[in-house]
């Protein structure tokens, strides 16, 4: 499988743990994204790194979430100190970045958070 | 700010019929434009994408257009078949953000019925 993969693909935890989520990119992708979705809404952005280098964060990426890219291969985003609110859908995507802007991003089929 | 806005949020129709799916932007200043599937519990697979310079793009039976000046995208289904059905999202890539910031609307949920 050439796609983007991510693990687990579900995840219940109770309210206060630590949880810690894993992507992998298309092999010859140097971008790599994080987005969240809930319930009726569109995939919201939260990070973005290109190769090892972690460009942009989100104002939605409080200070109890961290996003990791190292060796710009994999990407691990954690959340400590969960909160029922975190409970949503943790898009990862990758592309490979062009100097226009119009690359076309490929998602995986995500990981779903529930907190108790 | 830029906010995307799709509609209708759901939608039925019998096998055969041809369908439009609408989709408006605030802020022209937008980079591309893209439609995205996405099925119950998954991810979302890329439709098409078409760049601000271009009006339209197509891939089978569908095709996208996009009027920049206006604030609007079309996403046009022909022959619609029950494997359509699932929620199409749009999504601009907006200057006013980072280059991997896409703002999506919240999708329209079609139903294609045999």
């Amino acid at each position: 499988d050439t796609g983007v993969s991510q693990d687990p693909r579900h995840k219940i935890t109770k309210r206060g743990q630590n949880v810690t989520f894993r992507c992998d990119p298309i092999s010859e992708h140097n971008r790599l994204y994080w987005y969240r979705q809930t319930l009726g809404q569109g995939p919201e952005f939260l990070t973005y790194f290109q190769n090892e280098a972690q460009l942009e964060k989100s104002r939605l990426l409080s200070d109890r979430f961290s996003a990791e890219r190292p060796k710009g291969s994999f990407s691990t985003l954690e959340i400590q100190r969960t909160e029922q609110g975190d409970s949503a859908m943790y898009l990862c995507a990758s592309s490979l970045a062009l100097a226009d802007y119009n690359e076309k991003l490929f998602f995986g089929s995500g990981t779903q958070l529930s907190v108790l | 700010k830029q906010e995307v806005t799709q509609i209708p949020a759901a939608l039925s129709v019998p096998e055969g019929e041809n369908l439009v799916l609408n989709c408006s932007f605030t802020d022209s200043a937008i980079y591309n434009l893209q439609w995205f599937r996405q099925d119950p519990g998954k991810g979302l697979t890329s439709l098409l994408l078409i760049q601000s310079s271009q009006r339209e793009q197509t891939s089978g039976r569908l095709n996208a257009s996009l009027d920049k000046s206006s604030g609007r995208s079309t996403l046009y289904i022909a022959a619609s078949q029950p494997g359509d059905s699932a929620t199409y999202l749009c999504a601009v890539g907006w200057y006013g953000g980072s280059q991997g910031n896409l703002i999506f609307g919240k999708g329209t949920k079609l139903s294609v019925k045999p």
